[in-house]
């Protein structure tokens, strides 16, 4: 079974650095690119960008380029999402999903990001 | 880039209804288009793909149509574990991949 297990819920105020994480297992993980999506409270999907299994390509939506980082460390099957420098307006469930062509075809269970003063 | 267009944003059905959500597309994108559900507290949840195609395990109640610019979800006889929201998503070279404004299913 197709399985992505993401890292639990995280609180942190602004200024500071995160890194959430995404592991997969059920499948081949070099295989398929990872994508991540937020959803901010009451909203609906947005596509944030996505890595390719071997961590050498990543594409951003423009929306979110230059605030977000990808990676991946394929030797434990894990995608990873960091923010440098994390605003209130961060605060959002983070989804990462398998790629499979042009969709997703299996999601994390979501990883909800708080940031407060 | 290419505009979705997905309608209504809500709408309110009892058990056993016919409930249909479309998605219209700016240009031509054939059969670029797929179909999530997500319940609440939840992920989403690929129902359908390429426009018609129904994932490995997703109930036959649930159907896609069309290609070109105008889609169709259908779902035949609605449950109580179908009241979540529903998103479109289509893939294009920028912003690559896009998703509806996503349609509520309410208990009427």
């Amino acid at each position: 079974e197709v399985q992505l297990v993401q890292s639990g819920a995280e609180v942190k105020k602004p200024g500071e650095s995160l890194r959430i994480s995404c592991q997969s297992s059920g499948y081949k993980f070099p295989d398929y690119q990872i994508g991540w999506v937020r959803q901010m409270p009451g909203n609906g999907l947005e596509w944030m960008g996505r890595i390719n299994p071997s961590g050498s390509y990543t594409n951003y939506n423009p929306s979110f380029q230059g605030h977000v980082t990808f990676s991946v460390d394929k030797s434990i099957s894990t995608a990873y999402l960091h923010w440098g420098s994390l605003k209130a307006s961060d605060t959002a469930i983070y989804y990462c999903a398998r790629i499979k062509g042009v969709h997703f075809d299996s999601w994390g269970q979501g990883t909800l990001v708080t940031v407060s003063s | 880039d290419i505009q979705m267009t997905q309608s209504p944003s809500s709408l309110s059905a009892s058990l056993g209804d016919r409930v249909t959500i479309t998605c219209q597309a700016s240009h031509d994108i054939s059969i670029n288009l797929h179909w999530y559900q997500q319940r609440p507290g939840k992920a989403p949840k690929l129902l359908i793909y390429d426009a018609s195609i129904l994932q490995t395990g997703v109930p036959v109640r649930f159907s896609g149509s069309g290609s070109g610019t105008d889609f169709t979800f259908t779902i035949s006889s609605l449950q109580p574990e179908d009241f979540a929201t529903y998103y479109c998503q289509h893939y294009d070279n920028f912003p690559m991949y896009s998703f509806g404004q996503g349609t509520k299913v309410e208990i009427k």
